[in-house]
């Protein structure tokens, strides 16, 4: 059974605060893991993804990935309001091309 | 990202009848797209993965049945919710995968369908 885990909070930050999400995974044959964020009644839309060890960047937006721990986090500098959201983790296995969501991370910036 | 449409993007049926929802791929080819659904406060699940040409692929416990899906053309997926009931009633989004040299497999997707069952 593929499980992707994450503390599904509610977090919530001071505006201008770093944010931290978190998540697990099971199955080590996992390839990449994307970071969505779903604002309410939304869809999720891709923030990023990352396949290798190590860190990956991309404007206000840092995805950390550690294959050995089964770790994958997400890091959001300077949150802002508009960053209140529902953020999930999502891994990719096998050769279907599947994603096997985490239950998300509600995030809460205080203005 | 790629573009992905939904249509409806709301409906409201009576119990009994049947509902068929689309999704279109806007830029690009999609040959492989996927249903989820997603109640409330809860995650994506995923239903089936819709392949052009082809059967449909389920995921367990989702009936085949009773959640038709047809992937008549390159650019189109409908999904059609048969003798729908309020238990049925949910989020139903659809998504496409990334293309391209630089596609990792992500998935885009749709605006989603919100569908309620009285």
């Amino acid at each position: 059974q593929k499980e992707v885990e994450q503390n599904s909070g509610p977090l919530s930050v001071p505006e201008g605060a770093i944010a931290s999400l978190n998540c697990t995974y099971s199955d080590r044959g996992s390839q990449s893991f994307f970071w969505y964020r779903q604002y309410s009644g939304k869809s999720p839309e891709l923030i990023m993804f990352i396949y290798s060890n190590g860190d990956k960047e991309d404007g206000r937006f840092t995805a950390q990935l550690n294959k050995a721990s089964q770790y994958v986090s997400l890091l959001i500098r300077d949150s802002q309001p508009s960053d209140s959201a529902t953020y999930l983790c999502a891994a990719l296995s096998g050769s279907a091309r599947q994603l096997t969501f985490g239950s998300g991370t509600q995030l809460t910036v205080l203005p | 990202g790629a573009v992905v449409s939904q249509h409806p993007s709301w409906v409201i049926c009576k119990s009994g009848t049947s509902v068929k929802i689309e999704c279109r791929s806007l830029d690009f080819q999609a040959t492989t797209m996927f249903w989820y659904r997603q109640f409330p406060k809860q995650s994506l699940m995923l239903m089936a993965t819709s392949n052009e040409g082809s059967k449909a692929t389920y995921e367990q416990g989702v009936e085949k049945d009773k959640f038709l899906i047809n992937h008549a053309s390159l650019t189109l997926s409908t999904l059609t919710v048969t003798s729908a009931h309020p238990e049925d009633s949910s989020f139903y989004i659809c998504s496409k995968l990334g293309a391209g040299a630089n596609s990792y497999n992500e998935q885009f997707f749709g605006p989603g369908t919100r569908l309620t069952v009285l």
